[in-house]
Formats: C-alpha cells, structure tokens, sequence
C-alpha cells in the first residue's frame, strides 16, 4: 500500500530559528509531491509542488527539496515567523492512479514560540 | 467566488439525522474531491468527480454517504442517518484539470460535522 511518513509528529521552535520538516513516502511510480500549510481550523494551502526532475523549489522562506531516489523530501523554513505555526501536510501523487492516489502524510504540527 | 466555498461551516447534528454539506469550487475547475479529516490526521479520500462524472468513489466509507455534482459546478456530500464516528471536517477541493504537476489543488475551509 502506498504510504507518505512524516516525521516530527510536532515540533516546537523559537521564532527567528530554522527547521526542517520530513517527509517520506513509498508511493510508485512517482508523479509529483505536494506540501501544503494547514492553518487550525482552516483548509490546507499549497506551498509548492515538485516533480520528478526537480530537487529544490522555494516560495520565500520555505524551501522544499526532493531526492526521488530515496523518496524522501523536506520542508525547510528559514527564520520562522508566529504566522508559521500550523500542521504541515505532505502529498505524494503517485502516476497511472486516480484520485484516491493522492496520499496525504499526518502532518508535522509546528508551533512557533515567541 | 475567488476560492474553493462550503458550507455550512460549522453542523450539529443528532445522531441518526441527515445532513447536506455543500461545496461551491473555483469557477471553471473541472475536478472536484471531497475528503474527510479527523482530528490530528490528514485528509482521507472519499470521492472525485471529473465535471459532473463521478469517477471514483472508492473512499466513501459506507453506503450511507453520497456525493453528487449534477451540472458539473457545485457538488453536495449527504450523509444519510449520521453516526457518532462521523464526527470530521469534510473538505471540498478542486483543480482545473486533476492532479498533474502544472495543477494546483485549492481546497476550501471545511465544514466541521459533529454528531451528538
């Protein structure tokens, strides 16, 4: 069965400080891995998306990187704000599947301390 | 609307009522998924609809749910004679064409169900 691991479960920082959230996954073929920012209380937003041929791609201050091989992939968050506190979903699409192949991590649960 | 809309927000329901979730997707947005998200995990396929075709239905957990999107826009999730253990938020999302790279899948805020 197709599955995406997350790793911490939560975490808390200081804010200003850097952190690195993990995800991996399982799921073959690969098509493309989304991370997504899940604010409590509201619907996740999509920070990026990655396909098989790309290893890094940044939205401001989070950067994702992706290594196919060993089906890993991370969120870094550069000097973290208040606003960052949120759960963090990965998702792995997985090609040649439908819909129910989009398979979505537990999420890291990130608070930021002032 | 400029985002994915549902509604209600917020619904209390009594165990063994029926209820009707709504969702309103980006204009234009062929696909459309429903997901069900309990407390502290991720959203868990229920269903996914390409205009008004519903394509798959596989994570509906039992015949009581039934989705539908008649015109292709707006879809409802019923959920007929509602039990404790469907307590969640069900979230409506949607994307211009699937889930391939180039498409961004927007979700919507959610509308939390719990059951007394």
């Amino acid at each position: 069965k197709n599955q995406v691991e997350q790793s911490p479960q939560s975490l808390i920082i200081l804010e200003g400080k850097n952190c690195t959230l993990q995800c991996n996954y399982t799921v073959s073929p690969f098509s493309n891995l989304r991370w997504y920012k899940q604010d409590t209380g509201r619907g996740p937003v999509s920070l990026t998306i990655m396909t098989f041929s790309e290893d890094t791609k940044s939205n401001g201050r989070y950067t994702a990187t992706l290594d196919a091989d060993t089906k890993q992939s991370s969120l870094h968050i550069t000097a973290s704000q208040l606003s960052d506190s949120a759960s963090y979903i990965c998702v792995v699409i997985f090609s040649g599947g439908g819909a129910d192949g989009l398979t979505f991590g537990k999420g890291t649960h990130l608070i930021i301390q002032p | 609307g400029a985002g994915v809309s549902q509604s209600p927000r917020y619904k209390v329901a009594k165990r063994g009522q029926d209820v009707a979730l709504r969702c309103d997707p980006i204009s234009g947005h062929v696909s459309l998924f429903w997901y069900q998200q309990a407390l502290g995990q991720g959203p868990e396929f229920l269903t996914y609809f390409q205009n008004e075709a519903q394509l798959d239905k596989s994570g509906l957990p039992s015949d009581r749910f039934f989705a539908e999107r008649p015109e292709g826009s707006v879809s409802t999730l019923k959920i007929q004679r509602t039990q404790q253990e469907d307590s969640a938020v069900y979230l409506c999302a949607s994307s211009l064409q699937g889930w391939i790279p180039g498409n961004t899948i927007y979700f919507g805020e959610g509308s939390w169900l719990t059951v007394v």
